[in-house]
């Protein structure tokens, strides 16, 4: 159980197109998903905190502009990158929980690897 | 507010041998703690937790780890290390209830097995 799917795998864009990525959990509610970045070899870095029904919450440093987050359903979160340029090229991950509460794990899509031309 | 430290980027061991992936924590609550292992362009997949209760959890493929509050420490270890092993590891603590309980991630290690 607790599956949660992201799509697309990898996305190749020229350079001022807007990029979609869709995060959906498959057996489960999600009021809230996570949206990270992860640069080669680094850690992951929270954008932001996507909340069903209301607008998403930003991590200090992330424009809220280019990177718009919808979560219009408690199964369905998306994330646009607007505008693309090539420093936007990374690895998008986003996550969800199950349950409620600090002990329960997040889980995690398989990651979205933007490529920006 | 709560941290996590990775010693070691990179940690390489021969096939058979011991893995020790080592985790020092910071929080000033009871911790939440969970290792993730990140196969090369994929997501993350939770290899254990440790919630309350038994110091020692178990996890999938054969890796635990032992919470010792005592030293802030969530090391992650493995008996005989296998080939497929071969992958980044996190560590990571949960946030506070303001933050959604985000997880507070480790800068992460990469386990290099060497045949």
């Amino acid at each position: 159980g607790a599956v949660v799917s992201q799509h697309p795998s990898w996305v190749i864009c020229k350079s001022g197109t807007s990029v979609k990525i869709e995060c959906r959990s498959l057996d489960f509610q999600a009021t809230t998903m996570f949206w990270y970045r992860q640069f080669p070899k680094q850690s992951l870095m929270l954008m932001a905190t996507s909340n069903e029904g209301s607008k998403a919450t930003y991590e200090q440093g992330v424009e809220k502009d280019k990177f718009l987050i919808n979560h219009a359903s408690l199964t369905l979160s998306t994330l646009t990158v607007t505008s693309a340029h090539p420093e936007d090229s990374s690895f998008y991950i986003c996550s969800a929980r199950d349950s409620l509460g600090a002990n329960s794990p997040l889980h995690f899509g398989n990651g979205t690897r933007l490529t920006v031309t | 507010a709560q941290s996590v430290t990775q010693l070691g980027s990179h940690v390489s061991v021969s096939e058979g041998a011991l893995v020790l992936l080592r985790c020092n924590y910071s929080s000033s609550v009871p911790p939440y703690l969970f290792w993730y292992v990140q196969y090369p362009n994929q997501g993350l997949q939770l290899l254990l937790k440790y919630t309350t209760g038994a110091t020692l959890v178990k996890g999938i493929n054969g890796f635990e780890a032992e919470f010792k509050k005592s030293e802030t420490s969530f090391h992650l270890t493995k008996p005989s290390a296998h080939m497929s092993d071969a992958a980044e590891y996190f560590c990571a603590v949960s946030g506070d209830w303001d933050s959604n309980y985000q997880l507070i991630w480790g800068a992460g290690t990469k386990l290099i097995i060497k045949p």
